[in-house]
Parts: C-alpha cells; sequence; structure tokens
C-alpha cells in the first residue's frame, strides 16, 4: 500500500514536444505529492509539488495533474528541451509517517534537439 | 546555495569489508534522512533522525547497517560486513522539520555515495 507506481520507464521526445509521466498510488493517508528531477551524479532536487485539494499546479513550464478520485497524478513538461533530459520521480508522503518520501520507480527522459 | 554535503562521491569496496559515509546537513535543519537508491529505482528510505534520535528505522539491514547522528548535525552511515548486493547509491537528504507545515518539509538531498562492492 507503501508503493507508488512509475510509467513509463523511459521517454524520447523532440525538442518542443510536450513530455507526460505519470503516477498512481494507493494509499489514500499520502497527501503531499513532489517530483524530483535527477540529473547523472547528482541527488535528486524538488522540482514540483501538489497538494490533492487542488486538481492542477503550474510553474512554468511543469504542470502537474491530480485526479484524486483515481489516485492518480502526472507530470506535463511542456515546450520539452534538451536540457530537460534527466530522470524524474514522482513521490508522495503523509504525515502519518513522519513525512517520509515514498518514490516511483523514475523515468528517463530524453529530448532530442 | 547551502547544500547537503556527502563524502566521499565514490567508493569501491570489496565484500566483507566495512564502509562509511559521511553526511552534512544544510544548516539548521532537524531532520535527516539516508537512502539508498538502486541503479534504475527510486530511493528507498533507509533511517530517517529528527535532531539526534531515530524516527525510522524500520528498513534500515540493522545487522549489517549503523547509523548516527551523535550531536545532532552530521551524519554516519556505516555497512559491515559490505554484501555485493549493497552496491548503489547512497543518498542524504535533510528538512527542516518532519511535520508542520509542509514549506518546512522539503527535502533537499546530497549528491549521494556510489558504493561498488567487488
Amino acid at each position: 500500500q507503501q508503493q507508488v507506481k512509475q510509467s513509463p520507464q523511459s521517454l524520447i521526445v523532440q525538442k518542443g514536444g510536450i513530455s507526460i509521466i505519470n503516477c498512481a498510488y494507493e494509499n489514500t493517508a499520502f497527501d503531499y505529492f513532489p517530483w524530483y528531477q535527477q540529473f547523472p551524479g547528482k541527488g535528486p532536487a524538488l522540482l514540483i509539488a501538489i497538494r490533492p485539494d487542488v486538481s492542477e499546479k503550474k510553474e512554468g513550464r511543469f504542470t502537474i495533474s491530480f485526479n484524486k478520485s483515481a489516485k492518480q497524478f502526472s507530470l506535463h513538461i511542456m515546450d520539452s528541451q534538451p536540457g530537460d533530459s534527466a530522470t524524474y520521480f514522482c513521490a508522495a508522503s503523509t504525515a502519518v509517517r513522519a513525512r517520509q518520501l515514498t518514490f516511483g520507480s523514475g523515468t528517463q527522459l530524453t529530448v532530442l534537439p | 546555495e547551502a547544500e547537503v554535503a556527502q563524502s566521499p562521491r565514490y567508493k569501491i569496496t570489496e565484500k566483507s569489508q566495512a564502509v562509511a559515509f559521511w553526511c552534512d546537513p544544510i544548516s539548521g535543519h532537524a531532520t535527516l534522512y539516508w537512502y539508498r537508491q538502486i541503479l534504475g529505482q527510486g530511493p528507498e528510505l533507509l533511517v530517517q533522525f529528527q535532531d539526534e534520535s531515530v524516527v525510522d528505522d524500520s528498513q534500515l539491514p540493522k545487522d549489517r547497517f549503523s547509523a548516527e547522528r551523535l550531536k545532532g548535525v552530521d551524519s554516519t552511515l556505516k555497512i559491515q560486513p559490505a554484501e555485493l548486493g549493497d552496491s548503489a547509491m547512497y543518498l542524504c537528504a535533510s528538512s527542516l522539520l518532519a511535520g508542520g507545515p509542509l514549506a518546512k518539509n522539503i527535502q533537499y538531498f546530497g549528491a549521494g555515495t556510489r558504493l561498488s562492492v567487488l
């Protein structure tokens, strides 16, 4: 019940295209859903996050869409750029578990120039 | 910009040897986490500290792994003896708090220690 399932495992898009990464969860106690971006040789860095009381959050080219009833959330990267090439992890946490992050398995995004 | 410092960046060791990793969190961050990230997977929590106290070490293989944060600042993760299956990236993260306003719960990660056990 602690799992967060992420898809696809890898994604290749052309520069300027839209990248979409999907995640699903089971634990209804999760109430915070961040996305982390990780470049090779670096630790994950927080990209954007959402709480389940809103259905969408946008920051620049990055948007999270959240569907509470379906227990799914997704990251959309608009106008994808080669510099966005990285591994993206969705995650979830709950105050019940001291805000520990449960991560998805990651999506390796490649944006072709 | 403040960062979580980890050392060493890379460690190669032989099976059955002891290894230790060090983490210095962002100044003022009370909560410290150690994660293990196997290649191609997401990070998995090993242990969480609040100041010098362990909040959760339920996922820490205690027969061979130990972690301490004696003065509530920097932390050391030790593996003894190392096994082939321990090869992974070991990430340290810190946050202001674990609880309360979400803004204080944002976890900041270090660059990690890549461990290879031969």
